[in-house]
């Protein structure tokens, strides 16, 4: 499976203010999906991102509240904008397997966000 | 949208048991995979296994799809088992892949 790795593995935020958070993957991969796991939650779907078109939001996500860019197949960020304490969780982005498991979904370690 | 019913909650064992953890699903799934979620967050794949049984040394999963229902055993347990244990399905909807959804998971707490 391709390597996943995020940037930054933790960040402290003021409330207000917004982070990036990139995913880097090491090979080419069609599907990656972004999810938020709240402090001792289990994970949700943030959205889908797709290279070369509008990310999917899951309901009750926007587009101006977690804006995502998908510029090419093996890259893309998360914007968290205008936190609140609220926002304080891990954030997690994930490939859509490929090769012989096409169907089998991996992990990078996590961003994990505290806001202020 | 599909439900995902994971049991028990929490599991308080002692080094050495054998474990069964329970994934219940509300709708025929394409997709079904188990991860461990270590103390430091980090997902780890287990098992993709949308039907029939894999085992990979102390663990082994077995997937019902008729009956909806998938099971993790984890035998001879050791405390490097702690930790969360997730399950999480994918319904095709027709639009191609998507994401997963995951099931609340069981702690499980392994004692020396």
């Amino acid at each position: 499976s391709a390597v996943i790795s995020q940037k930054p593995s933790r960040d402290i935020c003021q409330r207000g203010t917004s982070l990036t958070i990139q995913c880097q993957v090491d090979s080419q991969v069609t599907m990656m999906f972004w999810y938020r796991q709240q402090p001792g939650q289990s994970l949700t779907l943030i959205a889908t991102a797709n290279q070369g078109s509008e990310a999917t939001y899951e309901s009750g996500f926007v587009i101006d509240k977690f804006p995502i860019s998908r510029p090419n197949l093996t890259f893309s960020t998360l914007t968290v904008s205008n936190m609140s304490p609220e926002d304080s969780s891990i954030y997690l982005c994930s490939h859509g397997g490929s090769g012989q498991a096409p169907d089998t979904q991996y992990f990078g370690p996590g961003t994990r966000l505290t806001v202020l | 949208g599909i439900q995902v019913e994971q049991s028990p909650p929490d599991l308080i064992l002692q080094e050495g048991a054998n474990s069964t953890l329970r994934c219940n699903f509300s709708d025929s799934v394409n997709n079904l995979q188990w991860f461990h979620q270590n103390p430091w967050g980090q997902l780890i794949n287990l098992f993709y296994i949308p039907s029939g049984t894999k085992q990979n040394g102390r663990l082994s999963a077995t997937t019902v799809a008729t009956e909806r229902y998938s099971l993790l055993y984890i035998s001879s347990s050791q405390t490097t088992d702690s930790g969360v244990y997730f399950c999480a399905v994918h319904m095709y909807s027709g639009g191609g892949a998507d994401g997963l959804t995951f099931g609340k998971g069981t702690h499980l707490i392994i004692q020396p």
